[in-house]
């Protein structure tokens, strides 16, 4: 059984530069999400998919930011014209479907720690 | 979403059991009390979650207070590997946009050998 992975595990990239990252859930797992941690804070949401369709943006997603979930398997979180303040921890997480409970979980990946220099 | 308060650090040593609170005043009738940890250097783990009735599982077990105002996340043993930041999280997945995790400061355990 294989978990939520995420690469690249780590990105340095130049201010300006546009970035993406990759998100691959457990199969069969319909629900994804993508969070934002920066350093000694808790995660914050951006964004949740239930199979492709967005079906909630936080503020946080700003216009620099897109993700996309095509085929409701593995997602992409792009960033465009990176900012310093983009340095941060981004984690994706996964959840099955229904109301089982074992689908009240959220599953994490690794995240992939972008620093934008 | 409902906000929980929780210490911002706790010790502990090791093998000895440990309690985690959580305050929780507005919480809805609706809301499920969840627990998640994060280890160093990676992404959070789900622990346990409860409505109303103290929930046990291999990794914890939860106590909620009768007016479900404060809830108690214990670690009947604790070993080194439990030195983690703990979050408590109300969340209703009922509802739809309540999806989302919202996770606050939490409280970072340090467990002492």
């Amino acid at each position: 059984d294989t978990g939520v992975s995420q690469n690249p595990r780590h990105k340095i990239t130049k201010r300006g530069q546009n970035v993406t990252f990759r998100c691959d859930p457990i199969s069969e797992h319909n629900r994804l999400y993508w969070y934002r941690q920066t350093l000694g804070q808790g995660p914050e949401f951006l964004t949740y998919f239930q199979n492709e369709a967005q079906l909630e943006k936080s503020r946080l997603l700003s216009d620099r930011f897109s993700a996309e979930r095509p085929k409701g398997s593995f997602s992409t979180l792009e960033i465009q014209r990176t900012e310093q303040g983009d340095s941060a921890m981004y984690l994706c997480a996964s959840s099955p479907p229904g109301l089982l409970r074992s689908s009240y979980e959220q599953y994490f990946g690794p995240g992939t720690r972008l620093t934008v220099t | 979403d409902a906000k929980t308060t929780q210490p911002n650090s706790m010790e502990s040593n090791e093998e000895e059991p440990v309690h985690l609170p959580c305050n929780h005043s507005t919480i809805s009738g609706t809301d499920y009390i969840h627990w998640y940890r994060q280890l160093p250097s990676q992404g959070p783990e789900y622990v346990i979650h409860g409505l109303t009735s103290n929930v046990n599982n291999r990794m914890a077990s939860l106590a909620i207070a009768e007016d479900r105002k404060s809830s108690t996340l214990i670690l009947h043993r604790a070993t080194l590997r439990d030195a983690a930041v703990y979050y408590c999280i109300l969340r209703d997945v009922r509802i739809q946009g309540a999806q989302k995790l919202v996770f606050g400061q939490g409280t970072r355990l340090t467990i002492n050998p």
